[in-house]
């Protein structure tokens, strides 16, 4: 069975800190997805990144795609209180058809 | 605008009671599934459907069931409910399993 384990589970940061949030996995994928989720809200990708290594940054976001495409990180410089949400990693992947496999998410509150 | 149209937003039901959420979407998408969220667990899913009548069993289909009649159209069906189905329900579809995934707004269900 392939699983995605995010941490932190919770992060509640003051505004400006900065934050990183891990996405890791034993298996292999052949792309990672960053969505993020407000309430009463379904799921919004963020990014989508594809090569070993691959670096992608979405304004004060960073994105990194592990070298071996099993973890991934996400990192937001100086938090703002609207990047308050849910986080949540999917990882692509072939079990018999193409599927998205999801973390648990990382609940982050940003307090003014 | 593309979008993942799901109803009701919310429901309470009893035990036993049959129910039908519907999901909707206007992109063209093959590929759609129906997703439950739980707090610790994210998302898991439950069916989904690569083509018109082209539906499998995702990771918990326990309790549910789905049709895939025409290419928008993917509800979901709870024949006979049970409080271990309270839960957020989610809707997505997508290129193909592995691509960005558009979700609807979710339904939010409680099974008394």
């Amino acid at each position: 069975t392939q699983l995605l384990e995010q941490s932190p589970q919770f992060l509640s940061i003051q505004e400006g800190e900065n934050l990183t949030v891990y996405c890791n996995s034993s298996s292999v994928f052949s792309s990672l997805q960053w969505y993020r989720q407000e309430p009463g809200e379904g799921p919004v990708l963020l990014v989508t990144v594809v090569t070993g290594g691959e670096v992608k940054k979405l304004k004060r976001l960073t994105f990194q795609f592990g070298d071996a495409r099993k973890d991934s990180s996400l990192h937001i410089t100086a938090a703002q209180p609207g990047d308050t949400g849910l986080y949540l990693c999917a990882g692509a992947a072939w079990s018999g058809y193409n599927k998205l496999i999801f973390g648990a998410g990382t609940r982050l509150a940003v307090h003014p | 605008e593309a979008q993942v149209t799901q109803n009701p937003r919310y429901l309470i039901t009893v035990t036993g009671k049959k129910l039908t959420v519907t999901c909707s979407q206007n992109m063209n998408h093959e590929y759609m599934s129906w997703y439950r969220q739980d707090p610790g667990l994210g998302l898991r899913q439950i069916y989904y459907s690569m083509n018109v009548e082209v539906t499998d069993k995702g990771d918990v289909p326990e309790g549910y069931k789905v049709s895939r009649k025409e290419k928008r159209n993917f509800p979901l069906i709870l024949e006979s409910p049970s409080p271990n189905q309270t839960s957020l329900y989610f809707c997505a579809s997508s290129f193909d399993g592995g691509t960005e995934a558009f979700f609807g707004q979710g339904t939010r269900l409680t099974v008394v």
